[in-house]
């Protein structure tokens, strides 16, 4: 069975600075696809980052990027220069093709705060 | 492209009686998901529709919840005889699909239906 694990039920990061957001997945497939989305406060899921495990290249999106180490099954988010509207539930994800499924299997989200 | 809506978006009701939600996905995207979330929980997997064709359903989807996806377009969420257990958020995504295998698509959430029972 396909797992996500955040470790980090909540985090708080200043203005302006770094932060990073912990994701381990566990699975037997080879081929799948990571993805982290934000939830902020009262609105929709939105999509962060997506990753193809079959990529080593890292993903990136303007201040967001994730280290994926594909061996470690870990998959972190990182948020430069973070940003007041970057307050939100963010939640990690996981999924695979093959079969007839293909639904996304979440982590329990890292709430984030950031303070001005 | 106006996104996934979802309506209502808060219903209230009443141990026992039934609710019915409605999804409309973003044009064009043939695989729709719903999800169930409870307060300080991730999203967990409940059924899902390629056109309208039900191809899973999660053990969470008791014989007291239905879903339909007619015409391949919009989808319902019945929930029959309601309980206190069902109070929670039920989310609504969808994702292109046509020739990529499932699971190598990108979801798109709706706003999603906060159901409370009473």
């Amino acid at each position: 069975a396909q797992t996500v694990t955040q470790s980090q039920p909540e985090m708080s990061v200043q203005e302006a600075e770094t932060v990073t957001l912990s994701c381990t997945y566990d699975t037997s497939e080879s081929n799948y696809y990571l993805f982290w989305y934000k939830q902020p406060p009262s609105r929709q899921m939105i999509l962060v980052i997506r990753q193809e495990a079959y990529k080593q290249q890292n993903a990136t999106e303007n201040r967001f990027s994730v280290n994926f180490q594909k061996a470690a099954k870990s998959f972190s988010l990182k948020i430069s220069d973070s940003q007041l509207g970057d307050t939100a539930m963010y939640f990690c994800a996981f999924t695979y093709p093959g079969g007839s499924q293909g639904n996304l299997i979440f982590g329990k989200g890292t709430k984030l705060s950031v303070k001005p | 492209d106006t996104g996934v809506s979802q309506n209502p978006r808060h219903k209230i009701t009443k141990r026992g009686q039934n609710v019915t939600f409605r999804c409309d996905p973003i044009s064009e995207h043939n695989r729709l998901y719903w999800y169930r979330q409870t307060l300080g929980q991730g999203p967990e997997f409940l059924t899902y529709f390629q056109n309208e064709a039900q191809l899973e359903k999660s053990r969470l989807l008791s014989d007291r919840f239905s879903a339909e996806r007619p015409k391949g377009s919009f989808s319902t969420l019945e929930i029959q005889r309601t309980e206190q257990g069902d109070s929670a958020m039920y989310l609504c995504a969808s994702s292109l699909g046509g020739w990529s295998e499932p699971g190598t698509d990108t979801q798109y959430f709706g706003p999603g239906t906060r159901l409370t029972v009473l």
